[in-house]
């Protein structure tokens, strides 16, 4: 299976910055096959993007994904204080999907 | 927009099983994709496996065959996840979540597009 490792751990951050996130594959991605999700604490995952670029319904354009194969990025810009939790990234190109270990994002 | 609530939080054994529950509201039930998705403290999310009624198509993660059985009553417009053989390792918030697939029922991949609230399964002695 498909391992993902994200990086940093924990990002801390002012409001009106820019947040870059990674997420980088063991192998490569079928077809960027590639979904970034929010978790604030307490709650369920929030589907941001799909297909590494493409932002699920309701998601502000604030959020942006790129890449392909093997790394992957997230890229929040103006950060706004709700914009503090986990982020998780989730592979489904092969069987069976796997998530990263998240990153922590804190806005200071 | 498909809204799934989950059953609450359960106490469990070692040893016992646990059954959770997912209704699903708007939508048409039964051809929907569905996957149960658990986080243990400190581990990343990890898929358990998931099931589209319409097409009787159920999938299970290799860690758990044989432990893990997921059923759906299209009547109720509900969703389960029966987890056997409980250990403290499997203390653990569990989602539901509706998946968005590629691909034929029974060889499908997917990303999940809403999610129910979680559950906590706590095993404990």
């Amino acid at each position: 299976e498909i391992v993902l490792t994200q990086s940093p751990g924990t990002l801390s951050l002012s409001p009106g910055e820019r947040a870059t996130l990674s997420c980088r594959a063991s192998q490569s991605v079928s077809s960027s096959y590639l979904a970034w999700y929010q978790q604030r604490p307490g709650q369920a995952p929030r589907l941001l993007i799909h297909g590494a670029s493409s932002r699920a319904t309701g998601i502000p354009d604030r959020f942006s994904g790129s890449g392909s194969g093997t790394d992957f990025t997230l890229t929040i810009s103006r950060l706004e204080p709700e914009d503090s939790a986990v982020y998780h990234c989730q592979q489904y190109g092969s069987s069976p999907p796997t998530f990263g270990q998240g990153t922590n994002l804190e806005i200071k | 927009q498909v809204q799934l609530v989950q059953s609450g939080a359960e106490v469990k054994k070692p040893g016992s099983s646990v059954k959770v529950s997912c209704k699903a509201s708007g939508g048409t039930f039964s051809s929907y994709a569905l996957s149960w998705v658990r986080q243990a403290p400190g581990q990343r999310l990890e898929w358990m496996g998931g099931i589209i009624p319409l097409f009787r198509a159920t999938n299970y993660a290799q860690n758990f065959q044989g432990r893990l059985t997921i059923t759906a009553d299209e009547s109720t417009y509900t969703a389960y996840m029966e987890l056997t053989s409980l250990t403290s390792e499997d203390t653990a918030v569990y989602f539901c979540a509706r998946e968005v697939y590629y691909g034929s029922a029974f060889q499908r991949v997917f990303y999940f597009v809403s999610w129910g609230q979680g559950t906590l399964v706590t095993v404990s002695s």
